[in-house]
């Protein structure tokens, strides 16, 4: 059993390039998110979906764009990276999507940094 | 503003002694969960706690929940090093929407 499935785990990018950091899931849960982690700041979320087709912002989305086309991939793009986006990005997922019950299972991480 | 304030920032201890970790809230929480992360890794869940005084145990791990949902405490009883890493703790004020404390960094001198 997979889990959570973050790639590339490293990427660094130049200032005003585009890339997509990909997460899957193979535990048939309808919520996803990503988070960002920045020293100090704890984590951060981005965007989260609570099904196939159902995307919302969440704390930061600014830069950010999501899909969720399929229940298993919740794809995060960066349409012109920003150095202010170097962070560790973290895809959760949880099969609950009601409040109080929502035990996230975490994917390893992806680490960009944009110069 | 941090919605959830983690305390303290960071912790070393000797291997053997007690420690807690504290969080809190200004508003009433639905679930409060509690997550370590290795260095360089990702989040692993330690436990979930949804009722007003609710204590649950893992190993050596405590954690409890005030009755008025707003305050959680992590004990850790006879530290190992292998408790070393970041605990954070997390919480749906509104639904779908997870919030995090800035984490606790844990370090234990064998």
């Amino acid at each position: 059993n997979a889990g959570v499935t973050q790639t590339p785990k490293f990427q660094v990018l130049k200032t005003g390039q585009s890339m997509t950091l990909q997460c899957a899931q193979d535990m048939n849960h309808e919520y996803m998110s990503w988070y960002r982690q920045d020293p100090g700041m704890g984590l951060r979320l981005i965007h989260y979906s609570v099904g196939a087709g159902i995307t919302d912002q969440g704390e930061v989305p600014n830069g950010y764009n999501v899909s969720r086309s399929t229940t298993e991939d919740f794809p995060l793009r960066l349409l012109s990276a920003a150095p202010s986006q170097t962070s560790v990005y973290f895809c959760a997922s949880s099969i609950s999507t009601g409040a109080g019950a929502n035990v996230l299972t975490f994917g390893a991480g992806s680490r960009l940094t944009v110069l | 503003s941090q919605e959830l304030e983690q305390s303290p920032q960071s912790l070393i201890v000797q291997e053997g002694k007690n420690l807690t970790i504290n969080c809190t809230s200004s508003k009433t929480l639905y679930g409060l969960y509690w997550y370590k992360q290795k260095y360089g890794e990702g989040l692993i869940f330690l436990m979930m706690l949804q009722k007003g005084g609710e204590e649950k145990s893992h190993e050596k791990i405590t954690a409890k929940l005030d009755e008025k949902k707003q305050q959680s405490s992590l004990h850790i009883t006879a530290s190992q090093p292998s408790h070393a890493g970041i605990y954070l703790c997390g919480a749906d004020i509104v639904a779908y929407k997870y919030i995090f404390g800035t984490g606790t960094r844990l370090k234990v001198l064998a």
